[in-house]
């Protein structure tokens, strides 16, 4: 079945430690998306792909990376995880020059303590 | 720049009542149009979408959203709210496909 899968779902840690949140999509969807949702706040896009070896920032500021050596993986990585990145992480993705609109995964709640 | 307003971050209905969640867009591009629903811990997943043609649209578990050009908005309705609806909804908009902008969300409380 097509969907796209998250890893973890949940996860804490210490401060300064380096974490990879994991993003597979089996849609062969072209466009993917890493989003950071706070409580009671909109969706802020920090990074972006349109394929593979194509990884843009996304409007919000954020000190993680992402990568895309392959269509269906876009993981997300912390060098130094802080207090303030504790949230929660949303991957998408969608087909090319598509209004089709996301499919989301489930989400990464992360907790930095 | 383009942004998306959602009306009231909680709205409280009685179970069998009608559902009105607001979504007003500022733009004066007709963008692409979009309802999504997020249940506790989970993804956000699609409920509806408007791309072109009618302007009323219907969604999964019988939500429907009408597209008024003139006031900038995107309001989602259902006729009769169920136990299940209780949720967060967030409205999007996109105008290229290749990026969405989305709202700050509404909780849907369902009272039996």
């Amino acid at each position: 079945e097509a969907d796209i899968y998250q890893t973890p779902r949940y996860l804490v840690i210490g401060t300064g430690k380096k974490i990879t949140l994991e993003c597979s999509q089996t849609m062969g969807h072209d466009k993917m998306y890493w989003y950071q949702q706070d409580p009671g706040m909109e969706l802020h896009l920090i990074h972006y792909s349109y394929g593979v070896n194509s990884t843009e920032k996304g409007d919000l500021s954020s000190e993680s990376t992402v990568s895309r050596i392959r269509t269906e993986h876009f993981p997300l990585t912390l060098e130094s995880a802080r207090p303030s990145h504790t949230s929660q992480y949303l991957c998408a993705s969608s087909e090319l020059d598509k209004n089709y609109g996301y499919t989301f995964g489930s989400g990464t709640r992360l907790t930095v303590v | 720049a383009q942004s998306v307003t959602q009306l009231g971050s909680h709205v409280s209905v009685s179970e069998g009542a009608l559902v009105l969640l607001r979504c007003n867009y500022s733009s004066s591009v007709p963008p692409y149009l979009f309802w999504y629903v997020q249940y506790p811990n989970q993804g956000l997943q699609l409920l509806l979408k408007y791309t072109t043609g009618a302007t009323l649209v219907k969604g999964i578990n019988g939500f429907e959203a009408e597209f008024k050009k003139s006031e900038t908005s995107f309001h989602l309705t259902k006729p009769s709210a169920h136990m299940s609806d209780a949720a967060e909804y967030f409205c999007a908009v996109s105008y290229t496909g290749n990026q969405f902008y989305f709202g700050t969300g509404t909780s849907l409380t369902v009272i039996p």
